[in-house]
């Protein structure tokens, strides 16, 4: 149980172009959930956090205009990559909190800024 | 949340026990120690967690002192597919957020 599906898993987009990566809680609902970013050989760095309902919190140093995240249902929330550049390229991984299990994560999806 | 101090690498022969330590020196007394792990691009997977007694679930054992200002993740078996870095987090049950150091790369090998 508890399984977050997140897509895609990899995506490869042109610099100045807007990519959208979905987080799906499939058997719990999530009234909060987190993205994070990776760059390689780095740790997790949390980006956002991303409430259902309202407006998500950002981390400082997070750009909310670039970064749109929407938390529109229980069991969906989408990071939105605006005006994509090289330096955005990077692992984006979302989490959910569940009662008594803790977090769970998705696989991550790998953007690529050409 | 309290700091976490895990060594950068550890190598571990197929078969044998890992046993990766954590130390938390500055835990306090309502934090909890968590074990994530993260394979090679993928996301974190949730390993075990604890406050003070020693857990046990059926993918590792979590030790912890009794001061706790340490701990030890112990893999009894490690295989090939347990090469990842292992992340030690301490905070607070029901706190929203998970703050990730750098962890440990274990590498198993035949």
């Amino acid at each position: 149980g508890a399984v977050v599906s997140q897509h895609p898993s990899r995506v490869i987009c042109k610099s100045g172009t807007s990519v959208k990566i979905e987080c799906r809680s499939l058997d719990f609902q999530a009234t909060t959930m987190f993205w994070y970013r990776q760059f390689p050989k780095q740790s997790l760095m949390l980006m956002a956090t991303s409430n259902e309902g309202s407006k998500a919190t950002y981390e400082q140093g997070v750009e909310k205009d670039k970064f749109l995240i929407n938390h529109a249902s229980l069991t969906l929330s989408t990071l939105t990559v605006t005006s994509a550049h090289p330096e955005d390229s990077s692992f984006y991984i979302c989490s959910a909190s569940v009662t008594n299990y803790g977090y769970t994560f998705g696989s991550g999806t790998r953007l690529t800024v050409v | 949340d309290a700091k976490t101090t895990q060594p950068t690498s550890m190598d571990c022969a197929e078969g044998r026990a890992a046993n990766l330590p954590c130390n938390h020196s500055t835990i306090s007394g309502n934090e909890y120690v968590y074990w994530y792990r993260q394979i090679h691009s993928q996301g974190p997977q949730y390993i075990i967690h604890g406050l003070k007694n020693n857990e046990t679930n059926e993918m590792a054992s979590l030790i912890i002192t009794e001061d706790r200002k340490s701990s030890t993740l112990i893999l009894p078996h490690a295989t090939l597919r347990d090469t990842a870095v292992y992340y030690c987090i301490v905070r607070v049950e029901g706190y929203s957020t998970l703050t990730f150091g750098k962890g440990t790369m274990l590498l198993v090998s035949p």
